[in-house]
């Protein structure tokens, strides 16, 4: 079963401080993996898009990392500032299966001062 | 437009009404999904418009929910004799051709059947 899991649920981290979101998953077979900021009450905006082939991107203060033999990818967001606190979505496409993406259930990161 | 722009985005129904959610996507943008996320659950796909190919309608939960997309643009999302259950946020995003482009979200509708 195509499934993405995320880790932490939730993660409280003080401002300035850097923290490491995890997005393991079992989808086959593998088109491309994405890390997405939802604000609340906004729709997800696209971080990252990584194909099979890479290790690593970056985007500013987020940099995110894939290894595909272990079906897992990190969010790494470095000097966290107050509008980092979102919900931060892991999303992996299926190859050849038109719109569907497989969505983790996100993680839940507050910045506090 | 500038972005996905979703109307309303607020709905309140009562259980058995028919609803109509409303998505115009970012102009150029052949590819639009439409995407339910339930309160503490994850986005769950619910259907896919590309160009003028038929739509993957593989996600839609059941026969009481129905989409189309006039003139490859605008599109609507109909859910008939709703119930409690279908309460939820419905985003829309749209891609200049499929999923190997960016897809851009809409802020989404917030349906509330009561």
């Amino acid at each position: 079963k195509n499934q993405v899991e995320q880790s932490p649920q939730s993660l409280i981290i003080l401002e300035g401080k850097n923290c490491t979101l995890q997005c393991n998953y079992t989808v086959s077979p593998f088109s491309n993996l994405r890390w997405y900021k939802q604000d609340t009450g906004r729709g997800p905006v696209s971080l990252t898009i990584m194909t099979f082939s890479e290790n690593t991107k970056s985007n500013g203060r987020y940099t995110a990392t894939l290894d595909a033999d272990t079906k897992q990818s990190s969010l790494h967001i470095t000097a966290s500032q107050l509008s980092d606190s979102a919900s931060y979505i892991c999303v992996v496409i299926v190859y050849n299966q038109g719109g569907k993406l497989i969505f983790g259930q996100g993680t839940e990161l507050s910045v506090k001062p | 437009g500038a972005g996905v722009s979703q109307s309303p985005s607020n709905k309140v129904t009562e259980k058995g009404k028919d609803v109509e959610l409303r998505c115009d996507p970012i102009s150029g943008h052949t590819a639009l999904y439409w995407y339910r996320q339930s309160l503490g659950q994850g986005l769950e796909f619910l259907i896919y418009f590309q160009g003028n190919s038929a739509p993957d309608k593989s996600g839609l939960p059941s026969d009481r929910f129905s989409a189309e997309r006039t003139g490859g643009s605008v599109s609507t999302l109909t859910i008939q004799r709703t119930q409690q259950e279908d309460s939820a946020v419905y985003l829309c995003a749209s891609s200049r051709r499929d999923l190997q482009n960016i897809q851009y979200f809409g802020a989404g509708t917030r349906l509330s059947v009561l």
